[in-house]
């Protein structure tokens, strides 16, 4: 079974539209970190955001922010006011704290196209 | 801002070759790791490295694969006798004192397997 699906494979919106990037994770753990990650066209991979199971807060940096709601298991990422620059691939991952190896569960990616 | 090095950005191998991927971490990061990724698809978890052993596998990560920190600042990856399905691009990535913190990446690895 998939710990982490993101069920958007692809999504095109047009500059200065807001949008939402679904993730839905899966865990037995009480205690686990989510994270997510941009992959632009040159290929690298970066770290934007990391939340803890215990800290449903929402969280808003500049024009993206985060939906973590455990009740639903979901993880989701919102760009407002979107630029041609967002354009990439987007990657939920999740890390177990039981897991000594700390691997990174990454979902499928969502590819996102911002057209001007 | 510190970052994680890798090289070479692309190697080319005939099948059946050894090939070895570097990397180095950034500099005070204790976790270690290799993930690949197939074109078009995931970012796949190989092998993840803590005081100077291995602490966790995956299925993907068979005998032709090993790991091996030399010396006090490089990391690498060898396959042992590629094949044409580890073409991939291989990605490093290091994490700090505390278990679960933000793994930072390289810029990976494009490995093509002819």
């Amino acid at each position: 079974a998939q710990k982490v699906t993101q069920a958007q494979t692809e999504i095109s919106v047009v500059e200065k539209e807001d949008v939402t990037l679904d993730c839905v994770y899966e865990t037995r753990d009480t205690t686990y970190y989510l994270f997510w990650y941009k992959q632009p066209p040159s290929g690298e991979l970066v770290f934007l955001i990391r939340r803890n199971s215990f800290d449903e807060q929402n969280e808003i940096s500049g024009r993206y922010s985060w939906n973590f709601q455990k009740s639903t298991s979901s993880f989701n990422f919102t760009i407002t006011a979107s630029q041609v620059v967002d354009s990439a691939v987007y990657f939920c991952a999740l890390s177990e704290a039981l897991n000594t190896g700390n691997q990174f569960y990454f979902g499928t990616g969502t590819s996102l196209t911002v057209i001007p | 801002e510190p970052e994680v090095t890798q090289t070479p950005s692309h190697q080319v191998t005939q099948m059946g070759q050894e090939v070895i991927l570097r990397c180095v971490p950034i500099s005070n990061h204790l976790y270690f790791y290799w993930y690949r990724q197939i074109l078009g698809q995931k970012v796949e978890f190989l092998v993840s490295f803590y005081n100077n052993e291995i602490s966790e596998k995956s299925e993907i990560f068979d005998d032709q694969f090993s790991v091996e920190r030399p010396d006090g600042s490089n990391f690498t990856l060898k396959i042992r006798s590629t094949k044409l399905e580890d073409s991939a691009m291989y990605f490093c990535a290091s994490s700090g004192r505390q278990a679960n913190q933000p793994q930072h990446f390289g810029d990976g690895t494009r490995l093509s397997i002819l």
